[in-house]
C-alpha cells in the first residue's frame, strides 16, 4: 500500500512550451502532497506545499506564476512549469501525505520522479 | 534557521564493518527527524524515523537534542546497505520535510 505514481517519468520540451506533472496517491487520500527539485547529485529542494481545495504554500524564492500548482482532488496534485526554459531542467519529485490514521500517520510516500529536459 | 547538515558526501566501508553516518539539524522547534534512504534507481522511501524508535535493516538512530544530532547507526554492514542516505527534519503543522544533501554509503565486498 501506499503508493504514489507520476507522470510522465520523462519529458523533453522546447523552449517556451508548458509542461504538466501529475502525482498520484493510488491506494490513500492525500490532503497535502509536495512537490520537490532535485539537481544532478544535489538533494532535494521543497518548492511547495499542495493543499487539496486551496492555494499552494511556495517555499522562499519559487515563483509561484512560473510553476503552477493544482490539487484538485484527494488523489491528484499537479505541477505545472510553464514557459519552460533550459535552467527549468530537473528532476522532479512529488510525495503525499498520509494521515489516513493507519499506522502510516503523517508519513511522506515519494513519486518516482520526472525528469524534464527543455531545449 | 532551519537546516539539517550531513557532513559526509560518501562513506565508504567494507562488508561487516560499523557504519554511522552522521546527521546534525538546527531547529527552534520540537524536531521530527527520519532517515530516508534511495537504492540505485529507485525512488526515496522511508527507513526511520526517530518517534518509531525502531530499527529497520539493522539501522537504528537516536535523536540527541544536546547535541542537535540523529545520527544512523548499523553495526555490521552488508552490500546491499549501498545507496544513498538522507537526513530529513519534520517542520511545521504540514509536517514539511528539509533535507540535508545526502551521505552515499559504498559497502565493498
Amino acid at each position: 500500500g501506499a503508493v504514489v505514481s507520476q507522470h510522465p517519468s520523462r519529458v523533453i520540451c522546447k523552449s517556451g512550451t508548458s509542461v504538466k506533472i501529475e502525482c498520484r496517491s493510488l491506494d490513500f487520500q492525500a490532503t497535502t502532497m509536495f512537490w520537490y527539485r532535485q539537481f544532478p547529485k544535489q538533494s532535494l529542494m521543497l518548492m511547495a506545499t499542495s493543499n487539496e481545495g486551496s492555494k499552494a504554500t511556495y517555499e522562499q524564492g519559487v515563483e509561484k506564476d512560473k510553476f503552477l500548482i493544482n490539487h484538485a482532488s484527494l488523489t491528484l496534485s499537479t505541477l505545472t512549469v510553464t514557459s519552460a526554459h533550459p535552467e527549468d531542467s530537473s528532476f522532479y519529485i512529488c510525495s503525499a501525505r498520509d494521515t489516513s490514521g493507519r499506522e502510516h500517520y503523517n508519513e511522506q510516500f515519494f513519486g518516482p520522479g520526472t525528469r524534464l529536459t527543455v531545449l | 534557521a532551519q537546516r539539517v547538515t550531513q557532513p559526509e558526501k560518501l562513506l565508504s566501508v567494507f562488508k561487516g564493518a560499523p557504519v554511522e553516518l552522521k546527521c546534525n539539524y538546527s531547529y527552534s522547534g520540537s524536531p521530527e527527524l527520519f532517515w530516508y534512504v534511495q537504492y540505485s534507481r529507485q525512488r526515496l522511501q522511508l527507513l526511520l524515523r526517530h518517534i518509531s524508535r525502531e530499527s529497520i535493516k539493522g539501522f537504528t538512530a537516536d535523536l540527541n537534542k544536546g547535541e542537535t544530532s540523529f545520527h544512523l547507526k548499523k553495526p555490521f554492514a552488508q552490500e546491499e546497505d549501498s545507496a544513498m542516505y538522507y537526513c530529513a527534519l519534520g517542520t511545521g503543522g504540514y509536517n514539511k520535510l528539509i533535507f540535508g544533501a545526502g551521505t552515499r554509503l559504498a559497502v565493498h565486498p
